[in-house]
């Protein structure tokens, strides 16, 4: 099982240009994650889908919009990228049937808008 | 103030000494506590998770969880240099909906 995978694992943006971050998991889990990691401030959850069919706004959904295509892939897209949004990106997954279910973490993308 | 706070170091310790990594947090409604240990780029992935008060036990690993002060620690015996990585602390509230909040990391080095 390859677990949570994440591409592209580098970007390089200008600002105002978009890009879609990819994310799949084999794990069969219901609920995915995207969050974003920034020095100094820990994982701050950008947005969730607690099942398929399903998205909600985490702490820091702005500039961001999430798509959960099926039970496998949840993706991550920035319309006009802005340098506050240089980061580096992590898709999480779980189970999700209770608020204490183990999340598992991709390898992270990390993410650069001069 | 953040909601989690933690000391983001760094800290380095001789191969086989007791770590101790602490977090405080503000929030009284947080129920659930957990650590994740994330090595250097890759993705965090858990260590210990804890519920309420008290302390739990893994290998060379305690949680430990003081809510009366607010306050949670991991203790590493017999640190290994393999134990090298940046610890998150992460907590929620069962009202959350599955948000968890994280202290922004400890960086550990155990020299050998």
């Amino acid at each position: 099982n390859a677990g949570v995978t994440q591409t592209p694992k580098f970007q390089v943006l200008k600002t105002g240009q978009s890009m879609t971050l990819q994310c799949a998991q084999d794990m069969n889990h219901n609920s995915m994650y995207w969050y974003r990691q920034d020095p100094g401030m820990g994982l701050r959850l950008i947005y969730y889908s607690a099942s398929e069919g399903t998205t909600d706004k985490g702490e820091v959904p702005n500039g961001y919009n999430v798509s959960r295509l099926n039970k496998r892939e949840f993706s991550l897209r920035l319309e006009s990228a802005a340098p506050s949004q240089t980061s580096v990106y992590f898709c999480a997954s779980s189970d999700g049937g209770t608020l204490t279910d183990t999340q598992y973490f991709g390898p992270g993308t990390r993410l650069t808008v001069l | 103030q953040k909601e989690v706070e933690q000391d983001p170091g760094p800290l380095s310790v001789p191969e086989g000494a007791i770590v101790s990594l602490n977090c405080t947090y503000s929030n009284s409604a947080f129920q659930y506590f957990m650590w994740y240990r994330q090595y250097s780029r890759k993705g965090p992935e858990l260590l210990m998770y804890t519920y309420s008060s008290g302390n739990k036990e893994d290998g060379r690993f305690t949680a430990q969880v003081d809510k009366s002060s607010k306050y949670i620690s991991l203790f590493i015996r017999d640190s290994q240099p393999s134990d090298s990585a940046t610890y998150l602390c992460a907590m929620s509230d069962p009202g959350s909906a599955r948000q968890l909040t994280f202290g922004s990391g400890t960086q550990l080095t155990v020299l050998p």
